[in-house]
């Protein structure tokens, strides 16, 4: 695997259920984050991580859930969503700072029934 | 707030011809700009980043040019086949925001054999 992977591609879900994206770089690097695309919108960005710590919420209701174990895989825990909340999810990585280039995955389609 | 704008919002070329794709920001202290691509349904595709000091950068027959002062970026496609067909997206990085991408909301460009 090269790059920015996440699983799964596509997920449909209903409100009641309780999910969770994976996302994994292959790159070395030690920043990774959500970010979130809606039809119509331009991209969003939820978290940030740095060094495993969070260091960005952009005022994401708490309905999402991010967790990063370690530099290279991230993830976001799903639950009780809306049928709003049905986007394309893309995560992304970085080398720590702010003058370096983010490298994204090919993103999770979400459905929320 | 920053705010990005691309226009035109869609363009529709000829194979072969030149063509160039607009970004303005509304806040001129920025880190840089980067350039993506993103096809149908897929994630983005970093394409060429311009720290704020420089004035442009070229990757094979693309040319990404900025203009700091004027809070105004271009992308250069020269000699467009039709696997240049996709939506491209600029995004800038705000002094004082070391993680956060602000986008626009994009060019969907389509370059017909």
């Amino acid at each position: 695997e090269t790059g920015v992977t996440q699983t799964p591609r596509h997920l449909v879900m209903g409100m009641t259920n309780k999910k969770s994206l994976k996302c994994e770089q292959h790159l070395g690097h030690n920043a990774m984050y959500w970010y979130k695309q809606s039809a119509k919108k331009p991209l969003e960005l939820m978290f940030v991580y740095s060094l495993e710590e969070r260091v960005e919420n952009n005022s994401v209701p708490s309905r999402f859930s991010p967790e990063c174990p370690n530099s290279s895989h991230l993830f976001l825990h799903l639950h009780t969503l809306q049928p709003e909340d049905s986007a394309l999810y893309l995560c992304a990585s970085s080398q720590e700072g702010a003058y370096n280039e983010q490298f994204f995955g090919p993103g999770t389609r979400l459905t929320v029934l | 707030k920053q705010e990005v704008t691309q226009i035109p919002a869609a363009l529709s070329v000829p194979e072969g011809e030149n063509l160039v794709l607009n970004c303005s920001f509304t806040d001129s202290a920025i880190y840089n700009l980067q350039w993506f691509r993103q096809d149908p349904g897929k994630g983005l595709t970093s394409l060429l980043l311009i720290q704020s000091s420089q004035r442009e950068q070229t990757s094979g027959r693309l040319n990404a040019s900025l203009d700091k002062s004027s809070g105004r970026s271009t992308l250069y496609i020269a000699a467009s086949q039709p696997g240049d067909s996709a939506t491209y997206l600029c995004a800038v990085r705000l002094v004082g925001s070391n993680y956060k991408l602000t986008f626009g909301k994009g060019t969907l460009l389509t370059v017909n054999p």
